[in-house]
């Protein structure tokens, strides 16, 4: 069973507009994930984190910034929003032999 | 560099038949696990199999059995007894001895009745 959770699940905002997407999980997974999406495309990996305090780039180049200051917790930041950012944004945690996703975000920039 | 390859854009098959999804992955690391996942149109993505490198035996989960060759670096998602609801992307992953897990481009199965 995953408990991983994303919020929001929709969101429609402003070019320039700071915002947070949050991710949070009660799994205990050391290891967490960012992944952005396009519909019916590859995940492209744009965060992720070894537990806390320890963030990485991904494989995407990516405007936004994560933190990780709890091991539950691991929200992703766009500090002015671009209709370029208008993606689903993926969360997900991984323990040895699993990795759940949360419900995913999608995000519109308008 | 880690790498997943899925060869097969779209597979369609007919209800109540098996299906094979073509998985084959690039890695120099001795240890590391392969991922499938089903990603319906609702976005979504869902956990279906695991599979370690140092796994004896092939992972199964219900109707879904992951045909792991390991010389041949295949790992590909065998799915018995398709139904309707099987109708979805499903994307194969990897996790690196640098703890990412990469994805490959995803596969859109299609059953039909």
């Amino acid at each position: 069973e995953a408990d991983i959770y994303q919020t929001p699940r929709y969101l429609v905002i402003g070019t320039g507009k700071k915002i947070t997407l949050e991710c949070s999980q009660t799994m205990g997974h050391d290891k967490m994930y960012w992944y952005q999406q396009d519909p019916g495309m590859e995940l492209h990996l744009i965060h992720y984190s070894y537990g806390v305090n320890s963030t990485e780039k991904g494989d995407l180049s990516s405007e936004s910034t994560v933190s990780r200051i709890r091991t539950e917790h691991f929200p992703l930041t766009l500090e002015s929003a671009r209709p370029s950012h208008t993606s689903q944004y993926l969360c997900a945690s991984r323990s040895h032999s699993e990795a759940f996703f949360g419900q995913g975000t999608r995000l519109t920039v308008v | 560099a880690q790498k997943i390859t899925q060869t097969q854009p779209g597979m369609f098959v007919q209800e109540k038949e098996a299906v094979t999804l073509d998985c084959t992955y690039d890695t120099s690391d001795q240890s590391y696990g392969l991922f499938w996942y089903k990603q319906p149109s609702s976005g979504e993505m869902i956990f279906l199999i695991y599979q370690g490198s140092y796994d004896e035996q092939n992972a199964t989960e219900g109707r879904y059995s992951l045909n792991f060759q390991k010389a041949r670096k295949s790992a590909n998602l065998v799915i018995s007894a398709s139904q309707l609801g099987d109708s979805a992307m499903y994307f194969c992953a990897m996790n690196t001895g640098f703890q990412k897990l990469v994805f490959g481009t995803g596969t859109r199965l299609l059953v039909s009745p």
